[in-house]
């Protein structure tokens, strides 16, 4: 089955420094790529939409200049936090789909980032 | 636009007994309804869908969930829980019928079941 692989699974950063979580399909080529980040008690909230090869649209209320995301590749999407701070800290999960009728989304397993 | 409600928090079940995890939507369109589960720490796993067709659908691990037009809900429901069913669950909708049309989850609801 589809599979979407994220690295790194968990990262430790001090404030101020810059941050990249990549996300790759490792055996589909995924048109779309969704950036997710779920805060603590649960709510996973939708953050920007990744075409390969444009510009990702972002969520209302989501800082474009902050989290820059990339998916300059049918198989790789990136999502780079910039100048990260401490409420930053959350967990963050990229999906990956195709056109392709109404295939199920597949989710990476997520990346943890802690800023110090 | 889109959304999902997720009304519990928390839902707590006797293992052996059944479950329900209740979700409502709201979109303009045809429903494209999903449900999936967390485990801590985890990415989210699939356990079914409803795209067209029968109102009851069948998923992973003996879920199922019943697809109500009149009552816009998807509630998920287990004949029989299992401790090893806790989990995080999440509803989630989608306004277009492709899967990279936008996937907008509800709030998410923790199932506990004890032995």
């Amino acid at each position: 089955g589809a599979v979407v692989s994220q690295h790194p699974s968990r990262v430790i950063c001090k404030s101020g420094t810059s941050v990249k979580i990549e996300c790759r399909s490792l055996d589909f080529q995924a048109t779309t790529m969704f950036w997710y980040r779920q805060f603590p008690k649960q709510s996973l909230m939708l953050m920007a939409t990744s075409n390969e090869g444009s510009k990702a649209t972002y969520e209302q209320g989501v800082e474009k200049d902050k989290f820059l995301i990339n998916h300059a590749s049918l198989t790789l999407s990136t999502l780079t936090v910039t100048s990260a701070h401490p409420e930053d800290s959350s967990f963050y999960i990229c999906s990956a789909g195709t056109v392709s009728g109404a295939n199920v989304l597949t989710f990476g397993a997520g990346s943890r980032l802690t800023v110090l | 636009a889109q959304s999902v409600a997720q009304p519990e928090d928390q839902v707590n079940v006797a293992e052996g007994n059944p479950l329900t995890v209740k979700c409502t939507y709201s979109v303009s369109g045809n429903p494209y309804l999903f449900w999936y589960v967390q485990y801590p720490n985890r990415g989210l796993q699939f356990l079914l869908k409803y795209i067209t067709g029968d109102n009851l659908v069948k998923g992973s691990y003996g879920f199922e969930a019943e697809f109500n037009k009149s009552q816009t809900s998807f509630h998920l429901k287990k004949p029989s829980a299992l401790v090893s069913d806790s989990a995080l669950y999440f509803c989630a909708v989608r306004g277009g019928y492709y899967n990279t049309d936008k996937l907008i989850f509800g709030t998410g609801t923790r199932l506990q079941v004890f032995p």
